[in-house]
């Protein structure tokens, strides 16, 4: 079956305290990416990649740090999580063949205390 | 700035009724893409249109490239019809409106 797996589906912590959410797919997509949903503010993406070693910024990528050492793994990692990093996060990836697709991860709620 | 406005915020609809979801967009695309987001949170991909219209069951989406402007309908809605519509421009980097709350009362 195709999927995308995110974890951990919910995370509380500290202010600072570093982070990771792992995000894997099954389905040998070349581009991933993550992005954060905000009330009233909607998705906005964070960082992309169009494949190994391959990253780049999207529109809100401040304070995020992104690797893409293999396919099928994009982790987003926060060195120094603040409040205003409190959301909710997917990853998601692309599939081209024939019409192209979005596949989402099911959301990592993140409270930063 | 948001390059993707969606209309109306909010909607709440008897079942049965026809649903129109708009979206506008600034930027220059090659297609845009619906998606349908439920209150648990998952989010699913249910079209993506470059020019004209497509279908699947009792949704219809149209797109027009030139006047920057999409629609979802959805025919003969339904309860279970009850999630968040959200369009996104496509291209390496996406733009999502802010999403389409809707409500079909039995």
């Amino acid at each position: 079956e195709a999927q995308v797996t995110q974890n951990p589906r919910y995370l509380i912590t500290v202010t600072g305290k570093k982070l990771t959410v792992t995000c894997s797919q099954n389905m040998n997509h070349e581009y991933m990416s993550w992005y954060r949903q905000d009330p009233g503010l909607g998705l906005r993406q964070i960082y992309y990649s169009m494949n190994v070693e391959v990253t780049d910024k999207g529109d809100v990528p401040e304070g995020y740090k992104v690797s893409r050492k293999e396919k099928r793994n994009f982790p987003l990692i926060l060195e120094s999580p603040s409040p205003n990093q409190t959301s909710l996060y997917f990853c998601a990836t692309r599939s081209w063949t024939g019409d192209e697709k979005l596949f989402f991860g099911s959301g990592t709620q993140l409270s930063v205390l | 700035k948001n390059e993707v406005e969606q209309s109306p915020q909010n909607l709440t609809a008897q079942e049965g009724e026809f649903i129109t979801i708009n979206c506008s967009y600034s930027v220059g695309i090659s297609a845009l893409h619906w998606l349908q987001q439920h209150p648990g949170g998952g989010i699913v991909s249910l079209f993506m249109l470059s020019s004209g219209k497509k279908k699947h069951g009792r949704l219809i989406a149209t797109i027009n490239i030139q006047e920057k402007h999409s629609s979802l309908h959805i025919t003969a809605s339904h309860p279970r019809d009850s999630a968040v519509y959200i369009c996104a421009t496509t291209g390496n980097q996406f733009y999502f409106g802010t999403g389409t709350s809707l409500t079909v009362i039995p």
